[in-house]
């Protein structure tokens, strides 16, 4: 059975700092891994997905790496502004009857300090 | 733009009711789900729907039930509520894709309803 960790629960950093959220997964056959972002009290807004032939993605200030022998990955983000402060959860699809469900992390929670 | 739109921000029921919870897409998506998300628990699936009248129980189907009789709405019922459904209900959808040979499948969330049951 799928099971994804995030670590760490709670990340707070000063501003302009680079850092790095990590994310793994039990089963390293999946197809992809998504990362999200979500706002207190908001729904979950998508930033990156990659693909499971793919070593990394970005957009922006994010580069997102996925290593699937290892079962890990990581969501780099650059510059830290006080507008990322926010939980960032990883998920993975897995097959199940009649198509495919996403497992999630519990989400690491950034505060980025002004 | 993908828009996934809840018809309830927030929502106050009282023990035993029915309640509704609507979710509509704009994307003509086959798929979608039903989440909670609970401090310390995380996202856990209610249940999905990956075509029009189908629908497939996910982790904690107890206590609820869906409906799917167009592709773009999605709802979620609560027969009799209880206090242990207070939550924050989180709607998505995805797309059934294949992209070069893989799939894509990205999700796309609604706002999210935060009901709370007294």
């Amino acid at each position: 059975k799928q099971e994804v960790t995030q670590i760490p629960a709670a990340l707070s950093v000063p501003e302009g700092e680079n850092l790095v959220l990590n994310c793994s997964f039990t089963d390293s056959a999946i197809y992809n891994l998504q990362w999200f972002r979500q706002d207190p009290g908001k729904g979950l807004t998508s930033l990156l997905l990659i693909q499971s032939s793919q070593r990394e993605q970005t957009s922006g200030r994010l580069n997102a790496s996925l290593d699937k022998s290892s079962g890990r990955s990581t969501l780099y983000i650059a510059a830290s502004q006080p507008g990322d402060s926010a939980t960032y959860l990883c998920a993975v699809p897995y097959l199940n009857t009649g198509g495919f469900k996403t497992i999630f992390g519990a989400g690491t929670r950034l505060f980025v300090k002004a | 733009d993908v828009k996934v739109t809840q018809s309830s921000r927030y929502l106050v029921k009282r023990t035993g009711e029915k309640v509704f919870l609507e979710c509509v897409q704009d994307m003509d998506h086959e798929n979608m789900f039903w989440y909670r998300q609970d401090p310390g628990l995380g996202l856990r699936l209610i249940y999905f729907s990956y075509d029009v009248k189908m629908k497939e129980k996910g982790d904690i189907p107890e206590g609820y039930s869906v409906s799917r009789e167009k592709k773009e709405r999605f709802s979620l019922i609560l027969e009799s509520a209880s206090t242990n459904q207070t939550s924050m209900y989180l709607c998505a959808s995805s797309t059934r894709g294949i992209l070069a040979g893989l799939r894509t499948d990205t999700q796309y969330f609604g706002p999210g309803t935060r009901l709370t049951v007294l």
